[in-house]
Order: C-alpha cells, then structure tokens, then sequence
C-alpha cells in the first residue's frame, strides 16, 4: 500500500476565497472520512463516504462545505468562501470493510493545512 | 453520546522506564477502542485496536493497551519508554463497524534521556 495522500499538503488564501482540496485513499479501500484538527484538539470527523454514497455528515459541515468522492476513488473538499475560523489541518483516512469485526481500521493521510489570512 | 476523555494533557517520562497514558470512553453498546500517533507536522498513525477478546492487545513499536469494561478505560503501555516515542497520542472510539471516530484531545508524551 502506498498510503493515503492528500494534496495540496498546504494552503494559504484569503478570508472569501474558495478552497479544494484532494484525498486519494489507499487502493481498494471503499470507506473514505474527512476530518478537521485544530491546535491542540484531537480530530474532528466531516464527513464519511461508502464508495461514492456519502452516508453522514457532522453538523461541522456548514452548506460552505461540500465533499464528493464521484467514483467512489478520490474525494474532494470544498471550502467556499473561506473564514478565519476555517484554519485547521484536513484530514482525510481511508479503511476497508471486511467480514469480522473491527476489519476497516482507519488510516491516514498527512494532511493539508489552511492558513485563511 | 459518544465521549472519549485523557485526563493528562502531558506526560513526562524518563527514558527506559514504563509509560502509561490514560484513556476513559463512553459509548452505548460495545466500543470499538483505538490508539493513535502524530509526530510533529504528521498524519495520525494507527497503532493498535481493541475490539473483541483478550482485554490486553498489542500494537506497534512495542505499545499495548489494556480494555477494562468495568472502569471504562483503554489505557496505553509500554513497558520501556525510548525518546523516539516522544509525540502526541490520541485515543479514539466507534460504535461498531464503519462511522466516525470519536477522539480525545490527546496526551502530550516527553521521554527525557
């Protein structure tokens, strides 16, 4: 496995602007989860998908935030119009479901962290 | 609700000793219990689970961790602390298969030469 990646691994915009960022899980992993971590907080979950069926989505997840995963492969965040209060790392984890339980461990990618100025 | 709670934000240990970092949950049914790493700048990385059987598990780099239903508690070991453990440590919890993690706020841990 070559891992969970995300990119771009660092983002800085502007307070209005829109941001995307990109998660590609590990090959053949079908459960997809975005999540955010600020300073000194452990993470926070966004939102999960099973294949390309986003199946729950946290009451973090303003209507600023939209996630897909089109083919049920790579999925992408959107931010649109960026607040200061969206500065956090992005995570993103990938894990496979499996016949006995406790099969899909989650892992993760390395992050992408927003800087909104 | 889910919950998880580390009641120490920093743990300080002197290299070659034991560690111990705590971790207590609540969760409705059974817990799916599991410890995480992130080293500086870094993703987490996953380092052992509990989800059925024997109460003590073992992980990697030589981490365990013990299940204890009764005090609700996932606490993490290791019986000799080496620097290169020095990180941040998250303890997480998911009711059965798939969904969401829930994290703790994490545990500091420092292992001092």
């Amino acid at each position: 496995d070559t891992g969970v990646s995300q990119n771009p691994r660092h983002k800085i915009t502007k307070r209005g602007q829109n941001v995307t960022f990109r998660c590609d899980p590990i090959s053949e992993h079908n459960r997809l989860y975005w999540y955010r971590q600020t300073l000194g907080q452990g993470p926070e979950f966004l939102t999960y998908f099973q294949n390309e069926a986003q199946l729950e989505k946290s009451r973090l997840l303003s209507d600023r935030f939209s996630a897909e995963r089109p083919k049920g492969s790579f999925s992408t965040l959107e931010i649109q119009r960026t607040e200061q209060g969206d500065s956090a790392m992005y995570l993103c984890a990938s894990s496979r479901s499996g016949p006995s339980p406790g099969t899909d461990t989650q892992y993760f990618g390395p992050g992408t962290r927003l800087t909104v100025l | 609700a889910q919950s998880v709670a580390q009641p120490e934000d920093q743990v300080n240990v002197a290299e070659g000793n034991p560690l111990t970092v705590k971790c207590t949950y609540s969760v409705s049914g059974n817990p799916y219990l599991f410890w995480y790493v992130q080293y500086p700048n870094r993703g987490l990385q996953f380092l052992l689970k509990y989800i059925t059987g024997d109460n003590l598990v073992k992980g990697s780099y030589g981490f365990e961790a013990e299940f204890n239903k009764s005090q609700t508690s996932f606490h993490l070991k290791k019986p000799s602390a080496l620097v290169s453990d020095s990180a941040l440590y998250f303890c997480a919890v998911r009711r059965g298969e798939g969904g969401k993690l829930i994290f703790g706020q994490g545990t500091e841990l420092s292992v001092k030469p």
